[in-house]
């Protein structure tokens, strides 16, 4: 079935990195934008960014932008979110959801990795 | 501080009828984006409620509705049933931000 599964999330020292991906299946992944949206505890959905099927665009929040970088491999069904500098409020539930246009709603999401900052 | 404006809480007993405004702004709803509405539970992911304003995908109860006019949507659930207690969020596309808004949630409760 039309499936995306997060992974990569856990504990991490401020000013570390972490890798996040984003794995899909059941769908042709090199047809859709992939989003990432977070969740601190607590409060609501917050974009995060977004990466065209074919990876020729990519935009980011101001919250983010610098210090995340999304990337996709169409090869192997996976988007990635490459978070450096993280700050104890980048913690959060991160989804990945497929769009199929830029204008269009998120119409499937995986289930959330946690990220958590702290020292 | 959202880009998009929700009431943080809504309620209404059971059969009635409660609607959820979104208050965007020209670089947004008013330029022309479409408005899509999700609903998430404790715990769970958000899911599609409402995609281009007024649809509703697949297995969406027709009790859930949307509408959009000027820099403002609204999404109604009409005949209120407990298992709609839930969050509720909006997004739409805001060019001068080249990405996505979400607005900051509405709870609704059924009294």
């Amino acid at each position: 079935q039309v499936q995306l599964v997060e992974s990569g999330g856990g504990v991490v020292q401020p000013g570390r990195s972490l890798r996040l991906s984003c794995a899909a299946s059941g769908f042709t992944f090199s047809a859709y934008g992939i989003h990432w949206v977070r969740q601190a505890p607590g409060k609501g959905l917050e974009w995060v960014a977004v990466i065209w099927y074919d990876g020729s665009n990519k935009y980011y929040a101001d919250s983010v932008r610098g210090r995340f970088t999304i990337s996709r491999d169409n090869s192997k069904n996976t988007l990635f979110l490459q978070m450096s500098s993280l700050r104890a409020e980048d913690t959060a539930v991160y989804y990945c959801a497929r769009v199929l246009c830029p204008n269009c709603g998120l119409d499937v999401w995986g289930q959330g990795t946690t990220v958590t900052v702290s020292s | 501080q959202s880009v998009l404006t929700q009431p943080p809480s809504v309620s209404g007993a059971p059969g009635q009828r409660v609607t959820i405004s979104c208050t965007g702004s020209s670089s947004n709803i008013g330029a022309g984006s479409d408005v899509h509405w999700y609903q998430q539970f404790p715990g769970a992911a958000p899911k599609l409620l409402i995609f281009t304003n007024i649809n509703r995908p697949s297995g969406v109860p027709d009790r859930f509705s949307g509408s959009k006019s000027g820099t403002s949507a609204s999404l109604a659930i009409t005949g209120l049933q407990a298992e709609d207690e839930a969050d509720y969020y909006c997004q739409s596309y805001d060019s001068s931000l080249s990405g996505s808004v979400f607005g900051g949630g509405t709870k609704v409760t059924v009294l």
